[in-house]
């Protein structure tokens, strides 16, 4: 079965760190470029960083510009987020998502909740 | 950035109706456009990308028309499973890949 499993999510208080993982079974991540998506309690949908599949290029959300960093690592069939400088507006269940041949995202994960508050 | 605008916000339709959804673009988004179902407590599902083209495994009732600003999702006759979100994504100028901010489909 095919299954991206995000994990790492959890209470954090405001100012603090957390690092994410979207680990991939029967699925093969390192062909893949990959997005991290996020979605605050009861709202929409928001785009939040994009890696390439050799790294060469990452694109991210202006709201964490700075404060999240990306990464991956295609021997561990792995995507990473880490995210610092925790705000209360970062509170959101957090999805990795693989690209497509077009820039969509093609297949998600079931997301990790990140709660922000002290 | 792109601003994606969806109508109505929410859509009440009975079982076996014509649900039609609505997303505008700030500017052109040419036909690079995408359509998404979510489900309580579920990842979304791509079901449209460029604008027309159904996703794998993704059944004939769901089609998707338009191009440059206005796009359009119809479920032609609506099952129980159809009830859900369903958001609308550029990727014609990005980053920022940008989405609506969704139209829930609910039972009449």
């Amino acid at each position: 079965e095919v299954q991206l499993l995000e994990s790492g999510g959890g209470l954090v208080q405001p100012g603090g760190s957390l690092r994410l993982s979207c680990a991939a079974s029967g699925f093969t991540l390192s062909s893949y470029s990959m997005n991290w998506v996020r979605q605050a309690p009861g709202k929409g949908l928001e785009w939040v960083s994009y890696i390439s599949i050799s790294r060469s290029t990452i694109f991210y959300a202006d709201s964490v510009k700075g404060r999240f960093t990306i990464s991956r690592d295609n021997a561990k069939n792995s995507l990473y987020l880490q995210m610092n400088s925790l705000r209360d507006e970062d509170t959101a269940v957090y999805f990795c998502a693989s690209r497509g041949v077009e820039p969509t995202f093609d297949f998600w994960g079931q997301g990790t909740l990140v709660t922000v508050s002290s | 950035e792109i601003v994606m605008t969806q109508s109505p916000a929410t859509l009440s339709v009975s079982p076996g109706g014509r649900a039609t959804l609505s997303c505008r673009a700030s500017q052109s988004v040419s036909s690079n456009l995408a359509w998404y179902q979510q489900k309580p407590g579920q990842a979304p599902r791509l079901l449209i990308y460029g604008a027309s083209n159904r996703a794998a495994g993704i059944p004939a009732r769901f089609s998707g028309s338009g191009s440059g600003t206005e796009f359009t999702l119809t479920i032609s006759s609506l099952q129980s499973e159809d009830f859900a979100l369903y958001y609308c994504q550029q990727y014609n100028n990005w980053p920022p890949l940008t989405f609506g901010g969704g139209t829930k489909v609910e039972i009449k």
